[in-house]
Order: structure tokens, then C-alpha cells, then sequence
């Protein structure tokens, strides 16, 4: 099954504690994205990537890091998490990088971050 | 500045009836414009995108227009069931850039 598989679905930590969400898929899309969605300031876009080692900021990539070592993975790296990166934080998935209209995004299930 | 704008945050209609969600944008100049349902706890789910070049695209149920002067896009489901109760976001593409998403509007669809 087409999938983007995002771990863990839930995360609580406390400040400053290093984590990682990890994302996969299974399309071999080529570009990759991180958003997160806050109530009242909808999906907002973190970092993305069209390619292998091709990564780039967006729109609040502040407190974030991003790596594309593999076409398949795209993991969400927070060095040390504040309590204002509580969040839910969605993988999605593209088989070109966008702009191009030629494929919708595939989204994760998402992980829901508490830092206390 | 930017903005996309989602009619209401808020959406309620009766089963059956057709419900009419709108998205209005400023100063973008989007090549596509598509529309993603969310239900709680998950992932936004693709419906239907439109190109800058088409009137109105239609799947199913669904209907979308676009509006380039008006820099508006209507999302109409038909026949509206309570399984359609969800949250709809729209989103712009430009040639070049990232998509951007609308805040959304939380659809009802009451028995």
C-alpha cells in the first residue's frame, strides 16, 4: 500500500531533550516536506526537499533540522525542543517537487508533540 | 501581503443539501489550486485539483471552480451526506514555489 509512515504518532518530552520524528514513504517520490498545524494558523510549512541532499527552509524552520540521506526517508530533527514546538506535525510526500502541478501531496498520520 | 482565506471556520448544512465552500486568495498568482479533506487526527487526504487554465473540474459529488480575476475557488459537494462531515483545506501553487494552505473550514453535515 502507497504510504508515508511518520513515528511516533505521539510524543511527550521535556525541554531541551533531543528527539526525532522519522518519516517514510514508499512511492519513491522525490520531494519531501514537513508542516506543522496549529489551530487558528493552519498547516505552515517547516523545511522540504526535492531530492537526495537537497533540502531547503520554509516558512518557520526555526528550532528545526532536516536530513535526506535516502529518496525514502526525511526525518524531523528537534536539538532542543521548547515548550512553543508543541504541536501536530504532518509528513507529506510529492513524486515531483511541487510547482510543477503534476502530483497532489500525500500526507503522514502525523505526530502529535507535547514539550513540557 | 499574502493571504488565503477560508469562508468560515465553521460550516453546518443538511443532509442532502449542497455545501459551498469558498477560498479566496491575495496577491499570489497561483498555476493550481487544489483542495484536501482532514477528518480529526489525520493526514489531509487530496480531492481535486484545478488548473489556472480551467473553469471548473468535477469528480464524483465534487465540483470546483476557479476564478482567476475574482481570485476565488468555490468547492461544492452535492447531495451532502454526514460522512462528508470533515475539515477542507485549499491550497495554492505557483510555478515555482511551495504550496500554501488556507486556515480551512470545518464542514457539518447534520442528519
Amino acid at each position: 500500500e502507497a504510504q508515508v509512515t511518520q513515528n511516533p504518532r505521539y510524543l511527550i518530552t521535556v525541554t531541551g531533550k533531543k528527539l526525532t520524528v522519522t518519516c517514510s514513504q514508499n512511492m519513491n517520490h522525490e520531494y519531501m516536506s514537513w508542516y506543522r498545524q496549529d489551530p487558528g494558523l493552519g498547516l505552515r510549512q517547516i523545511y522540504y526537499s526535492m531530492n537526495v541532499e537537497v533540502t531547503d527552509k520554509g516558512d518557520v524552520p526555526e528550532g528545526y533540522k532536516v536530513s535526506r540521506k535516502e529518496k525514502r526517508n526525511f526525518p524531523l530533527i528537534l536539538e532542543s525542543p521548547s515548550p512553543n514546538q508543541t504541536s501536530l506535525y504532518f509528513c507529506a510526500s510529492s513524486q515531483t517537487w511541487v510547482g510543477m502541478g503534476n502530483s497532489p501531496l500525500h500526507f503522514g498520520n502525523g505526530t502529535r508533540l507535547t514539550v513540557t | 501581503s499574502q493571504k488565503i482565506e477560508q469562508n468560515s471556520e465553521a460550516l453546518n448544512i443538511q443532509e442532502g443539501k449542497t455545501a459551498t465552500l469558498t477560498c479566496n486568495y491575495t496577491n499570489y498568482s497561483p498555476a493550481y489550486l487544489q483542495w484536501y479533506r482532514q477528518d480529526p487526527g489525520r493526514g489531509p487526504v487530496f480531492l481535486l485539483l484545478i488548473r489556472e487554465n480551467e473553469k471548473e473540474k468535477r469528480k464524483e459529488r465534487l465540483k470546483v471552480t476557479f476564478d482567476t480575476t475574482l481570485k476565488q475557488s468555490l468547492f461544492h459537494i452535492t447531495a451532502s451526506q454526514p460522512a462528508d462531515s470533515a475539515t477542507y483545506l485549499c491550497a495554492l501553487e505557483s510555478y515555482g514555489q511551495n504550496f500554501v494552505f488556507g486556515p480551512g473550514t470545518r464542514l457539518s453535515v447534520l442528519p
